[in-house]
């Protein structure tokens, strides 16, 4: 079975850029999730999709950030303009259903550096 | 809001050496718990997760953790430790009827040959 797929696996970007980052999920899963993973932190969520719907955004910076999952199966997530800080790993995760007990399979996150 | 607290930042053992790294969380509601490993180069994945009954639950490479409600504690344990075992290891929370998980800082586990 294939794993969260995401790409780029890097990407550099000179700041007040617009940078894009895709996720494809397990085949299936329903809920998607965003997460930011800052050196030396774990990952905090961005957005959490089930199906196309967006069910949990509130941690999302949306005066730069905003995301999308046409037709509930992939996403992706776009900052615009990018600053310095916004430099970190993004992960994206898929679980099954939305029961509180699925385990949540993990990509291999986009490292973002923005110069 | 939930937070967790992973006190170890970077450990480092002998192999064979036991460990025990320390997670605990502030809101004293129900709770699933988990513990999520990322090996060098990958991608975390599941260790094992506590969600409902024996309080000792066991994962996979021999790992083990404890849910100790009354110090809000779930610690992560291997009585022998290995060198493929060095990667970074997250605690993380979510509340019963939440899916938001809350993740630690990580804890940075190197093991000497």
């Amino acid at each position: 079975e294939a794993g969260v797929v995401q790409s780029p696996r890097y990407k550099i970007i000179e700041k007040k850029q617009p940078v894009a980052f895709w996720c494809n999920p397990i085949s299936g899963h329903n809920t998607l999730y965003w997460y930011l993973q800052n050196l030396g932190q774990g990952p905090e969520l961005l957005i959490r999709y089930e199906n196309e719907e967006a069910v949990d955004d509130s941690q999302l910076p949306k005066d730069r950030f905003s995301a999308e999952r046409l037709k509930g199966v992939d996403s992706t997530l776009k900052i615009q303009p990018a600053e310095l800080g916004d430099s970190a790993v993004y992960l994206c995760a898929s679980s099954l259903d939305p029961g509180t007990g699925n385990e949540q399979f993990f990509g291999p996150g986009t490292r973002l550096t923005v110069l | 809001a939930q937070s967790v607290s992973q006190h170890n930042h970077h450990v480092i053992l002998s192999e064979a050496a036991s460990l025990e790294l320390g997670c605990n969380y502030s809101y004293g509601g129900t709770v699933n718990l988990f513990w999520y490993v990322q090996y060098p180069g990958q991608h975390l994945q599941l260790l094992l997760k506590y969600f409902s009954g024996d309080p000792l639950v066991k994962g996979i490479k021999g790992f083990e953790a404890e849910f100790i409600k009354s110090k809000f504690s779930f610690n992560l344990r291997k009585p022998s430790v290995q060198w493929s075992d060095t990667a970074e290891y997250f605690c993380a929370v979510n509340n019963f009827g939440n899916e938001k998980l809350t993740f630690g800082t990580g804890t940075r586990l190197t093991i000497i040959p």
